[in-house]
């Protein structure tokens, strides 16, 4: 049973750019969840979507958007991209099965310069 | 607004040592899931305990324990007899319901904790 995984793994990208990054979550698990981990600080809650639709949005400007395909797998999208940017992102997949317990990938580790 | 307070931002101790990380958490919730997580250097959130805050039962498993205790608002972890695999950094979070079962995590900053051998 395969986890949640993400990619790419690493990126790097130019200030005022725009990036993709992609989640695939777990088996059995229809909702799914971005955070933002800048160095040294703990996650950051940025939106979550279940059934396509954004259910949930933390303290994140609209350069920041995402998707959320039929199969459940979900893309986050960043305009513009800053430096401040730069930061590990996270995704979690969860489902009812196992209690929304939230099962997160390995991230995606965005370098903006 | 919730929020969740690790006030240790690293920790050091000598390999077999107990250590103990504070967390402490503000919510307006009556229902609310607490959580730890150990993040390892290659960045994976490893998930080790979720609590509902009508259970303060303590709870141990194996070499790891954790102390809820609903007046202080804490939730507590301690590692008995550290090992250095145990090296990583630690966050506590909190949960806001969502509806319909789901949720979003507020995190601690975290503690590193380095296991000296």
């Amino acid at each position: 049973d395969a986890g949640v995984t993400q990619s790419p793994t690493h990126l790097i990208k130019t200030r005022g750019q725009q990036v993709t990054l992609r989640c695939s979550p777990k088996s059995g698990h229809d909702t799914v969840s971005w955070y933002q981990q800048a160095l040294g600080q703990g996650p950051q809650f940025i939106f979550q979507y279940y059934e396509e639709e954004e259910r949930q949005r933390g303290n994140f400007p609209d350069r920041f958007s995402g998707h959320q395909f039929p199969n459940y797998s979900s893309e986050l999208n960043v305009n513009a991209l800053l430096l401040g940017d730069s930061a590990l992102y996270l995704c979690a997949s969860s489902g009812p099965r196992q209690g929304y317990e939230q099962y997160f990938g390995p991230g995606t580790r965005l370098t903006v310069t | 607004a919730q929020k969740v307070t690790q006030a240790q931002t690293e920790i050091s101790v000598v390999e077999k040592e107990d250590v103990t990380l504070d967390c402490v958490y503000e919510t307006r919730d009556t229902t609310y899931y607490l959580f730890w997580y150990k993040q390892p250097p290659s960045g994976e959130l490893v998930f080790l305990i979720r609590r509902n805050s009508f259970d303060e039962q303590n709870e141990i498993s194996g070499r790891y324990s954790w102390n809820f205790q609903k007046s202080t608002s804490s939730f507590n972890f301690t590692i008995t007899a550290s090992q250095v695999v145990d090296s990583a950094v630690y966050f506590c979070a909190l949960s806001r319901s969502l509806g319909a079962g789901s949720y979003q995590l507020t995190f601690g900053k975290g503690t590193k904790l380095s296991v000296i051998p």
